[in-house]
């Protein structure tokens, strides 16, 4: 099936310094949301985007629905070693109850 | 409130046999919900969409003859791997769909199978 592709792959950052990583789609979405995911959990969700242009935040985070509605990104400000984990985008085309279409991942490590 | 549970969260079965995984939402009713697979450092892929009372809708690829998926009220649905094989072995995880109010799914915690 589909995937988005989300870049960085991994990276490895200091406690406090910001992240920043994004994800493109070779089509265009409607709804885009950014999930994070704990080893040996389900995914939860950090933001959703429905507007093309939108920029939303969530406490340090930051994520914009990019206006071509074929990309985004999500921003983290002053990370912190609970940052830890997976972090995963998903475009949705129509309705709220269709399907998700998942990014490939990018993996974050902080070291304090 | 909507809150997603999984069970068993791991199982452990022989080749051959057959494993049934249970999605629940336990505090609102599910219209829809999504089993999905992950392996290992890889992303989630979507393996079929239930409606409560019809026939689930599989992704190019999946064999429903081998993921049995039954969505029999609005608060269960299930997911049979059936004559599982090592290559099997993988995190299936749910999500659910359908909080009065809310247009996010909600995602379980996850069933780790292994296969051996």
């Amino acid at each position: 099936g589909q995937q988005l592709n989300q870049s960085p792959q991994s990276m490895f950052i200091q406690e406090g310094e910001d992240v920043s990583m994004n994800c493109t789609s070779s089509s265009i979405f409607n709804t885009w949301l950014w999930y994070k995911q704990d080893p040996g959990e389900g995914p939860v969700l950090l933001i959703a985007l429905y507007k093309a242009g939108e920029l939303t935040s969530n406490g340090r985070l930051t994520a914009q629905f990019g206006i071509t509605r074929k990309d985004s990104f999500l921003n983290i400000s002053a990370s912190i070693p609970s940052d830890v984990g997976i972090y995963f985008c998903a475009g949705q085309l129509t309705g709220t109850a269709s399907k998700l279409t998942f990014g490939t991942g990018t993996r974050l490590q902080v070291t304090l | 409130g909507a809150v997603v549970s999984q069970h068993p969260s791991r199982v452990i079965c022989k080749s051959g046999t057959s494993v049934k995984i249970e999605c629940r939402s336990l505090d609102f009713q599910a219209t829809t919900m999504f089993w999905y697979r992950q392996f290992p450092k890889k992303s989630l892929m979507l393996m079929a969409t239930s409606n409560e009372g019809s026939k689930a809708t599989y992704e190019q690829g999946v064999e429903k003859d081998k993921f049995l998926i039954n969505h029999a009220s609005l608060t269960l649905s299930t997911l049979t791997v059936t004559s599982a094989h090592p290559e099997d072995s993988s995190f299936y995880i749910c999500s659910a769909w359908g909080l009065a109010g809310s247009n996010e799914q909600f995602f379980g915690p996850g069933t780790r199978l292994t296969v051996l």
